[in-house]
């Protein structure tokens, strides 16, 4: 059993670019959540993906955006990047139905805007 | 604002000592409570979790208490070992809706031989 990873695991970016963060659900599961972790924080949740489409929001605007592929891989994107986007990307896959708030976290992608 | 309060920041207990970690709530429609343990450079991971219907689990040497009249409920570590030192954050979920979590800021524990 293969668990949640992410790509890539650090990335550098200035002001204003765009950037693309990828993650391979847990085998078997088919809800893929993201969360940022600000330095020295807990996690906050962007938005939630369920068969391909978006089934829950947090409070992040909507330069913030994604993807659930039929694999149940997943992407965040984030347009116009500003420094306090800095942060630890998430990824968290579940199986809808089973045990709810179970979350299976990925090590995360390290983005740091400049 | 901040959903779920955590304290402390920090601690630092003694090997085979009781290591307690605090949080409180205000949100009544929460009613999946977990903990999540993180080591650094890796993704949280699912240690313990309860529901508001019963006041108390343990699972080894970890036990959640839960006061759900006074919206609070707590992580104890007994016999705590220099292997838990690692930043702990307790979670709350809502009853319906998304499979989303509202993190505390979470504490740093270290357990000193």
């Amino acid at each position: 059993e293969t668990g949640v990873t992410q790509s890539p695991t650090h990335l550098i970016k200035t002001r204003g670019q765009q950037v693309t963060l990828r993650c391979s659900s847990q085998s078997g599961h088919n809800t893929v959540s993201w969360y940022q972790q600000a330095l020295g924080q807990g996690p906050q949740f962007i938005f939630q993906y369920y068969r391909e489409e978006e089934n829950g929001r947090g409070n992040f605007p909507p330069r913030f955006s994604g993807l659930q592929f039929p694999n149940y891989s997943s992407e965040l994107n984030v347009n116009a990047l500003e420094l306090d986007d800095s942060a630890l990307y998430l990824c968290a896959s579940s199986l809808a139905g089973t045990r709810p708030g179970e979350l299976f976290f990925g090590e995360g992608s390290r983005l740091t805007v400049l | 604002q901040q959903q779920v309060k955590q304290s402390p920041q920090s601690l630092i207990v003694q090997k085979g000592g009781i290591s307690i970690i605090n949080c409180a709530y205000e949100n009544t429609a929460f009613d999946y409570f977990p903990w999540y343990q993180q080591f650094p450079g890796k993704g949280p991971a699912l240690l313990i979790a309860i529901r508001p219907d019963v006041s108390e689990k343990k699972e080894g040497r970890f036990t959640i208490s839960f006061n759900k009249s006074a919206k609070q409920f707590s992580l104890h570590i007994m016999d705590s070992q220099p292997g838990d030192s690692a930043t702990y954050f307790c979670a709350a979920k809502p009853g319906t809706g998304a499979n989303n979590l509202f993190f505390g800021t979470g504490t740093r524990l270290t357990v000193i031989p």
